[in-house]
Formats: C-alpha cells, sequence, structure tokens
C-alpha cells in the first residue's frame, strides 16, 4: 500500500529552527509537496520538489532524496505564526496525490 | 470571485438528507478536486475531474458523486447522508504547469 509518515505534533521555540521530516512508500514518485495549513482554514502551497536536493524560499527550505523516500521542510526564525500544521504529499505513478496526516507545529514565545 | 469558492460554509444535516456541497473556481485550470479531511487521517480525494465533461473516482467514493458541466463549477452530491460523512470537505484546482494544487476555504458538514 501506499503510505506517507509525518510526526503528529512537534514544538519549538520563537527565533529557532525546526526539521520536520516526511518518510514515503507510494507506487512511483512524481513530486513531492509541502503545505502549511492553519486551524480551521484550507492548505496553502508551500514548496515542491521533485528532483534530489534542497529547495531553498525565504525562511522555508525543503530537501528531497528520492532514492531513500525522504523529505524535509525546514522553517528558520520561526515566527508565532507559523503555528500550524504541515502537510506532505506525494504524487505517484497516477498523478494522483497521497497526502500525510500533516505535523502539528506548536511555536512557544 | 477569486480563486476557489466553497458554499455552505458549514451545514448540519439530518441522515438519509440528500445534500450538494458547491465549488466554483475562476482560475481557468482544467483539473479539480474533491477532498474530505478527518482529525488524525491525511486529505483523502473523494472525486476528480482531468477537465470539463470528464469525472473519476478516488479513494473514498463511496455515497458522493459529482459533474462537471463546464471549466469552472464542480459540484459534490451526497445521494443520502450518512454520519460517517461527517468532515470537512474541500475543493481543490491545479495549475496545468506545475499540478500544484489550489484550495477553498472549506465545508464543514455534520449529518446527525
Amino acid at each position: 500500500g501506499q503510505n506517507i509518515d509525518q510526526p503528529t505534533e512537534m514544538t519549538a521555540t520563537e527565533g529557532a529552527i525546526v526539521q520536520i521530516n516526511c518518510t514515503y512508500q507510494t507506487s512511483g514518485f512524481n513530486g513531492l509537496f509541502w503545505y502549511q495549513q492553519h486551524a480551521g482554514e484550507a492548505p496553502t502551497f508551500l514548496s515542491y520538489n521533485v528532483l534530489d536536493g534542497l529547495e531553498e524560499k525565504g525562511r522555508f527550505s525543503s530537501f528531497l532524496s528520492r532514492s531513500k523516500g525522504y523529505s524535509y521542510l525546514l522553517l528558520k526564525e520561526l515566527q508565532m505564526k507559523d503555528s500550524a500544521s504541515y502537510l506532505c504529499a506525494v504524487r505517484d505513478s497516477n498523478y494522483q496525490l497521497i497526502w500525510g496526516a500533516g505535523t502539528k507545529l506548536i511555536i512557544k514565545p | 470571485i477569486a480563486g476557489i469558492t466553497q458554499a455552505p460554509t458549514s451545514q448540519i444535516l439530518a441522515a438519509g438528507r440528500r445534500m450538494t456541497l458547491r465549488c466554483t473556481q475562476d482560475m481557468r485550470h482544467n483539473a479539480m478536486y474533491w477532498y474530505r479531511q478527518d482529525l488524525g487521517l491525511g486529505l483523502r480525494l473523494i472525486h476528480y475531474s482531468n477537465t470539463a465533461g470528464t469525472t473519476g473516482k478516488g479513494e473514498v467514493p463511496d455515497g458522493y458523486s459529482v459533474s462537471r458541466a463546464n471549466t469552472d463549477d464542480f459540484p459534490l452530491t451526497l445521494a443520502s447522508a450518512v454520519p460517517s460523512q461527517t468532515s470537512v470537505y474541500f475543493c481543490a484546482s491545479s495549475d496545468a504547469d506545475t499540478d500544484t494544487q489550489y484550495f477553498g476555504p472549506g465545508t464543514r458538514l455534520t449529518v446527525l
């Protein structure tokens, strides 16, 4: 079966750095997405990786290793507004997105 | 309209009733999707449409139907609602170039 694993919850301190991991086993791979979802709101797109390596976008970076079935989202200089759930999703061989359950990130002052 | 809209925002429904959730996008995206999101689970695809006039079944299609008469609208119908369909429903559409999905604000549905 297809599976996306992420930690359920993480806690970090304002101003610090946090890394949210995602491992996947899917039937084929056609890209990995990270989305941010604030409580009670819709998911919003953060990043997309299809090749191995690091994609940097401001305070957020996303890394992919296809051989290891592994990605991480790195958030730097954490702000209180970064408190949200972070969803990892993989596009499989049928070009359908398979979603992880999300990681709830709690930022403390 | 800017982006994707969904209606209603929330609804409480008696079991056995018929309900249609509406979704409209103005981005001229060809592909549209319906997901449900339940606590502790990832988003699960109910139905999708790659282009107007075509639809397909996702991971959890039972009890739901969709239609795609034009590019902008993608309604989801529950023919006879059951309590297990209590969930938050998100509609999304995707950009053809990057296939990035953009989500509507969601409909919170409670079936009693």
